[in-house]
């Protein structure tokens, strides 16, 4: 069974920094990784797939890379409209999240 | 607009049972994988099932094997997930969602799709 762990749970960062959040799988799951933004009480969007593709409507801010086993969503510059919980998934299993809150 | 609609969700006792259903709008239903995502109350997302676009390839996760059955009906644009003896721990709302699926892009290299449209999610309690 592979598992995503994500890290740090939580991050404070302020608006108009950039946020860094890793994601590092069990075992090597060469691009088959998403990541996803969930702000409260709203559907999971979609955000990154294939490690580093942003999907329609994304900003350039978001970015995804990596490969195998360790991968990294950036963020570069925070909105306040960023705040929210990304999850990492490779099919199969999603990551624990990372809270993204307001320093 | 590209839609998933979920129904079925409900109270129910456990070793009860329920059956979701996720209706398609606006999309070609069977070019897809489908799959559930649940949502307990305060935690994270966990992924349940999925189901290859002809129903020959069928994924689960380990807490729902034996209980759960996945299917759909592309006449209906219909995807179902059968809950059978349920657990208070499988209270969750729980979301079906278009996935995009895995190809292979070259030797020992996979490129993963996503599941990029969701639905509402449909609210399932067990509880006595």
């Amino acid at each position: 069974e592979r598992v995503l762990t994500q890290s740090p749970a939580a991050l404070s960062v302020s608006p108009g920094e950039r946020a860094t959040l890793s994601c590092r799988a069990s075992q090597s799951v060469s691009s088959t990784l998403a990541w996803y933004q969930q702000k409260p009480g709203q559907v999971p969007r979609l955000l990154i797939y294939g490690a580093s593709t942003r999907a329609t409507g994304i900003p350039a801010r978001f970015s995804g890379s990596g490969s195998g086993t360790e991968f990294t969503l950036t963020i570069s510059s925070l909105q306040s409209e960023d705040f929210a919980t990304y999850y990492c998934q490779i099919p199969g299993t999603f990551g624990q999240g990372t809270k993204v809150e307001i320093k | 607009e590209v839609q998933l609609v979920e129904s079925g969700g409900g109270l129910v006792q456990p070793g009860g049972s329920l059956r979701l259903s996720c209706e398609a709008s606006r999309f070609i239903f069977s070019a897809y994988w489908m799959g559930w995502v649940r949502q307990a109350p305060g935690k994270g997302l966990e992924w349940v099932a999925n189901i290859k676009q002809d129903e020959s390839e069928k994924h689960y996760v380990d807490s729902v094997k034996g209980r759960f059955t996945i299917s759909r009906d592309n006449a209906r644009n219909s995807l179902y997930l059968q809950m059978n003896s349920l657990r208070v721990e499988d209270t969750a709302v729980y979301y079906c969602a278009r996935d995009g699926g895995v190809a292979v892009v070259g030797v020992g290299r996979e490129f993963y799709y996503g599941m990029d449209v969701w639905g509402q999610g449909t609210t399932v309690t067990v509880s006595s």
